[in-house]
């Protein structure tokens, strides 16, 4: 059973409008989450990180929002761009010593 | 400087072969870890290394022997493989396991 989901395998936006990535979570054992992106042929790239005690984080263009009593989490990214394209896998940790467990990805498309 | 390096870039190998891939990192992390993904899947764990001892180990088979042999280094000993076993295969390093994890540029095994 998944314990990370990322129900939507694929997005697109247009330049310069808000991209919204979902991520939902079972095990509100997780104390940390990630999220990573990743190009065709590249190891993933870490983007921004929150732990269980924010509801939100912020670096640059990239928020993530974090609601626990919903088990949700998302990444905005302010204003797209095309280089963005890429896939967006979400991330969990259920506490210090335990591996990450990542959702399935999504697929974000940003038309210029 | 948040690299992580992995060699070879690409590996063909028979199944009778034995191989080895190598993963570096100069960041003083203290936690390195190996990870297998297949086509269009999230990246899945097989060890987790810390402090140069192996401590989590996903029930990976035997063909897979990791090996630590300092903090930087960390190798994937690979020895009669199945065809099965084509994915690339990520090396990820970390502070400690508790923070963000840092991947390289993955080997892409093919096993004929």
């Amino acid at each position: 059973d998944q314990q990370v989901k990322q129900n939507s395998p694929s997005l697109s936006v247009q330049e310069g409008r808000i991209s919204i990535l979902n991520c939902d979570y079972t095990n509100s054992m997780f104390d940390y989450f990630l999220w990573y992106k990743k190009y065709p042929a590249e190891g993933p790239t870490f983007l921004i990180s929150i732990s269980s005690i924010k509801d939100k984080n912020e670096d640059g263009r990239f928020t993530v929002f974090l609601n626990k009593s919903a088990k949700h989490l998302s990444l905005h990214i302010v204003p797209s761009q095309p280089g963005d394209s890429a896939v967006y896998f979400c991330a969990a940790r259920g506490g210090a010593g335990t591996a990450l467990i990542f959702g399935k990805g999504t697929t974000l498309s940003v038309s210029s | 400087d948040t690299e992580v390096t992995q060699t070879p870039k690409h590996l063909v190998m028979g199944m009778t072969n034995k191989k080895s891939l190598k993963c570096e990192q100069h960041m003083g992390h203290r936690a390195m870890y190996w990870y297998k993904q297949k086509a269009k899947k999230p990246p899945e764990l097989m060890f987790v290394y810390s402090y140069e001892k192996l401590s989590i180990n996903e029930s990976v088979p035997s063909r897979f022997s990791p090996e630590c042999p300092n903090s930087s280094l960390l190798n994937l000993h690979l020895h009669a493989l199945q065809p099965e076993d084509s994915a690339l295969y990520l090396c990820a390093s970390s502070q400690g396991l508790a923070t963000e994890q840092y991947f390289g540029p993955g080997t892409r095994l093919t096993v004929t």
